[in-house]
């Protein structure tokens, strides 16, 4: 069963660099077959896709985000991080990173974090 | 992108009562289709996959139906456990793109 946990700071400055990391236990990240996703929901809103990184390292981006966003895969700690440039207030919201069951999926996200607010204020 | 329209936005029904919630996409998503349920304050977590195959450990009371742009979920026999909002999501192309959530609450 694999399991999903995020980590960062809670509180980022307007402008500046907001990372996370999502830390995979009970599968390897470089299983193959798994999307790695970062997802997110602003407060009191729906979800929105923000990427993924394939187990061999290809990413993906929503379009509005490319230009900020980045995705890594750390295999040596078994675990993946974004990285958004040039925050906002937009920006706030609860991120979650989760991933498909592997080979044979329809890219659905069967694991999930269990989120991390992340508030971006002066 | 693919937009995902749900309806209703949301609804209130009784304990036992048959409910269900309809996904509309703005172009033929095949069996990219699947559907999620998030309680306050949690994660959502998969229902059903692929259309129509439940996920495991899900109730059968779940179930999931359509083709090309419509679909459907359907609770028969609403629990009270089954409150929350319920998101419909494409992964047919990326973006991936979620619905905008039916809000479920037990009269």
């Amino acid at each position: 069963q694999v399991q999903l946990q995020e980590s960062g700071p809670g509180l980022v400055r307007p402008s500046q660099t907001l990372s996370l990391t999502c830390t995979v236990s009970g599968g390897s990240i470089s299983g193959r077959g798994h999307y790695w996703s970062w997802i997110r929901q602003p407060p009191g809103k729906g979800l929105e896709w923000i990427g993924y990184i394939f187990y061999s390292g290809s990413t993906d981006y929503k379009s509005s985000l490319k230009s900020r966003s980045t995705i890594s895969l750390d295999t040596s700690k078994n675990q993946f991080s974004l990285r958004l440039t040039s925050v906002t207030a937009a920006d706030t919201g609860v991120y979650y990173c989760a991933t498909n069951a592997g080979l044979g999926t329809y890219y659905q996200w069967d694991y999930w974090g269990r989120g991390t607010l992340v508030t971006v204020s002066p | 992108d693919v937009q995902m329209t749900q309806s209703p936005l949301s609804l209130s029904a009784s304990v036992g009562e048959r409910v269900t919630v309809t996904c509309r996409a703005s172009q033929s998503l095949g069996p990219y289709l699947h559907w999620y349920q998030q309680k306050p304050g949690k994660a959502p977590k998969l229902l059903i996959y692929a259309v129509s195959n439940l996920q495991s450990g899900v109730p059968s009371r779940f179930s999931g139906s359509g083709s090309g742009t419509d679909f459907t979920l359907t609770i028969t026999s609403l629990q009270p456990e089954d409150f929350g909002i319920y998101y419909c999501q494409q992964s047919i192309s990326t973006p991936y793109t979620f619905g905008q959530g039916t809000r479920l609450d037990i009269q």
